[in-house]
């Protein structure tokens, strides 16, 4: 009954690779977000989906590629993973449109990426 | 200068104690305040939302002073299990964008 679960928990993988993280949550909400936290634990947005469709696109290298198939998925392609990628990910959602009104985040559990 | 300010600590206070945390933003059509609590290794979790009038919320209370554009996080009587990265988020007025603060380490010791 996870409300928001992203997969792998961990990545490990060489320079140059491509991958993949998915994000799914069962809350109904309607938005959901990528953030990357760095090695100084600066949490920062990457991009945000609101039904499906993009409303946030932070200054992110296009190596970077969300995908929302759905408004209950949002999963994160990343082409050619560079040493400076390393951090941890975390996918959130919440309900942004109608009651309730501020709804807070819910984030995933976060993927530690490695790229070595 | 970033959209908001925290300062990074670490508080290292005995257990019982009282501890406050301030944090500034620098974007005055800030709508939203919030403090998330982020434990070693894992997600951040809302603590609670900061209303204009000040709440409580157990040994919790936050303030919010617009004039100054600063948030404040009070914890009365310290637990161990206090221990934590504490999270000051803003939200923007127009987008769903939260930014958030880089975090105070909280060390509560016995």
């Amino acid at each position: 009954d996870t409300a928001v679960s992203q997969t792998p928990k961990y990545l490990v993988t060489q320079m140059g690779n491509d991958k993949s993280i998915k994000c799914e949550q069962n809350l109904g909400h309607d938005t959901m977000y990528w953030y990357k936290q760095d090695s100084k634990k600066f949490l920062k947005i990457m991009f945000s989906y609101n039904n499906k469709e993009l409303i946030i696109n932070e200054t992110v290298p296009n190596r970077f590629s969300p995908k929302s198939p759905d408004k209950a998925h949002l999963n994160l392609h990343i082409n050619s993973l560079e040493l400076g990628d390393s951090a941890v990910y975390f996918c959130a959602s919440s309900q942004e449109r109608g009651p309730p009104n501020n709804s807070p985040l819910h984030f995933g559990n976060g993927t530690r990426l490695t790229v070595t | 200068r970033k959209e908001v300010e925290q300062d990074p600590g670490p508080f290292n206070v005995p257990e019982g104690a009282t501890v406050a945390f301030n944090c500034t933003y620098s974007n005055s059509a800030s709508q939203s305040f919030f403090w998330y609590r982020q434990d070693c290794r894992k997600e951040p979790k809302l603590l609670m939302s900061v209303y204009s009038s000040g709440n409580e919320d157990g040994r919790f209370t936050a303030q919010l002073n617009r004039a100054s554009q600063y948030i404040s996080l009070l914890i009365r009587d310290s637990k161990l299990s206090d221990s934590a990265t504490y999270l000051c988020v803003v939200k923007r007025e127009y987008g769903n964008k939260l930014v958030f603060g880089a975090g105070t380490i909280l060390r509560v010791k016995s």
